[in-house]
């Protein structure tokens, strides 16, 4: 079974492009979950979302950040406008229900996001 | 206050040796409980879930203690392989959404 998957791996875009990283969740899973962990800090929740569905975006900022998880095909984190501060590893995870469940979050590798 | 508290570390200890880690939480809606681990800022992959009753899985020992709001994570005869950030995570039913301590390094020496 293939895991969660996320491309690219590792994305350099300049201060001002727009940014858009790629998450399929495992297969049968339908809840997706965005983190971002800047250097030396750790793990921060961004958005949750079902398909077709935003659950929770407390954790996004309020510009310049959108996220998708249409009917067919991957999730899409989208950055606009990147600033150096965007520079980050995102991760998305997936799980088959709410993590209530005791269904732990299955992680994808990340995409390393650098600004330059 | 912070919704998880962790203790940062790091933990430096010699192979062999029991280390043990809590991490406090303060939301009680808090219902499900994991501990990860995370290798030079890869993926976090899942160590292992966290039972009221305390659960065990080889040289590792989760505990949940609800009425003081933490969960603990013993390691016994630390090996090198074990050196790594562990991340403790609660999950609130009612958000909907996982939360993470901001992880506690452990370095195993020879």
């Amino acid at each position: 079974n293939a895991g969660v998957m996320q491309n690219p791996r590792h994305l350099v875009r300049r201060r001002g492009q727009e940014a858009r990283l790629r998450c399929s969740p495992m297969k049968g899973h339908s809840h997706v979950y965005w983190y971002r962990q800047l250097p030396e800090e750790g793990l921060k929740f961004m958005v949750y979302l079902q398909k077709e569905n935003i659950i929770d975006e407390s954790g996004m900022p309020k510009e310049r950040f959108s996220a998708e998880f249409p009917k067919e095909g991957p999730s899409i984190l989208r950055i606009q406008q990147v600033v150096r501060g965007d520079s980050a590893a995102y991760f998305c995870a997936s799980s088959p229900s709410a993590v209530g469940d005791n269904s732990p979050l299955h992680f994808g590798n990340g995409t390393r996001l650098t600004v330059t | 206050r912070k919704e998880v508290e962790q203790d940062p570390g790091p933990f430096n200890v010699p192979e062999g040796a029991t280390v043990a880690f809590n991490c406090t939480y303060s939301n009680s809606a808090s219902q499900s409980f994991f501990w990860y681990r995370q290798d030079c800022r890869k993926e976090p992959k899942l160590l292992m879930s966290v039972y009221s009753s305390g659960n065990e899985d080889g040289r590792f020992t989760a505990q949940l203690n609800r009425a003081s709001q933490y969960i603990s994570l013993l390691i016994r005869d630390s090996k090198l392989s074990d050196s790594a950030t562990y991340l403790c995570v609660f999950y609130n039913t009612n958000a909907g959404k996982s939360t993470f301590g901001d992880g506690t390094t452990l370095t195993v020496k020879p």
